[in-house]
């Protein structure tokens, strides 16, 4: 069995400022994560993922995110955000053969 | 390349009708997925497709829904009735690789049933 939460269903922040998403999973097997983002009226778009390589992960648009597996967190992170990061995030976790699961969705606002 | 591609984007139907939706993957991939999102629920996973064949329909919430892959290229999602709980957005991904890992989502169908 898998699961995966998301702690936060609404973020917001100022242009230029750190952004934080932060997810949470359980496996019954070695997993594998991912975050997608979803722009309005746009489709699902792959950030990142964490197939058992490095455990920090850099993806698009200046996103990374670290898998540690102590903590069974892979959150999402970016050092500055942009106006064109306000979209849905959304954690997912698959393992081989399993069915993927994904997380609730965190809505990110960016101020001006 | 084209990415996954989905027909209609928006549908509104009424209770009792039936209506169709298509998924177009990406050229080549033998993988296709359905998924649902319900409005203020997680994505969920419908079913799974390997060419032509279902590899898991698990998810698939009753026997109204019926999803089909004839030749093992684009897909339909047929919903005969249907209900008002079926609203929501219907999403087709594709993968090369069956274990799941980097599917290409499209755009999805927004499905509104009055």
């Amino acid at each position: 069995a898998q699961s995966v939460t998301q702690l936060d269903s609404h973020v917001s922040v100022s242009e230029g400022t750190p952004v934080l998403l932060r997810c949470n999973y359980s496996s019954s097997y070695s997993p594998s994560l991912f975050w997608y983002v979803q722009h309005p009226n746009k489709g699902l778009q792959l950030l990142l993922k964490y197939t058992s390589a490095a455990t920090l992960v850099k993806g698009i648009n200046g996103f990374e995110a670290e898998f540690k597996k102590s903590e069974t967190s892979f959150h999402l992170t970016k050092p500055s955000a942009h106006m064109s990061d306000a979209a849905e995030y959304f954690c997912v976790v698959s393992a081989v053969y399993q069915k993927v699961t994904f997380g609730t969705g965190t809505k990110l606002q960016v101020i001006p | 390349e084209a990415g996954v591609t989905q027909f209609p984007s928006h549908s509104v139907i009424e209770k009792g009708q039936t209506v169709t939706l298509r998924c177009d993957p990406i050229s080549g991939h033998d993988n296709l997925y359905w998924y649902r999102r319900v409005m203020g629920k997680e994505i969920k996973f419908l079913l799974h497709f390997v060419k032509e064949s279902k590899q898991d329909e698990s998810g698939m919430p009753n026997n109204r829904f019926l999803a089909e892959r004839t030749g093992g290229t684009y897909s339909t999602l047929k919903v005969q009735p249907a209900e008002l709980e079926d609203s929501g957005v219907y999403f087709c991904a594709s993968s090369q690789d069956s274990r799941g890992y980097e599917q290409y989502f499209g755009p999805g169908t927004r499905l509104t049933v009055t």
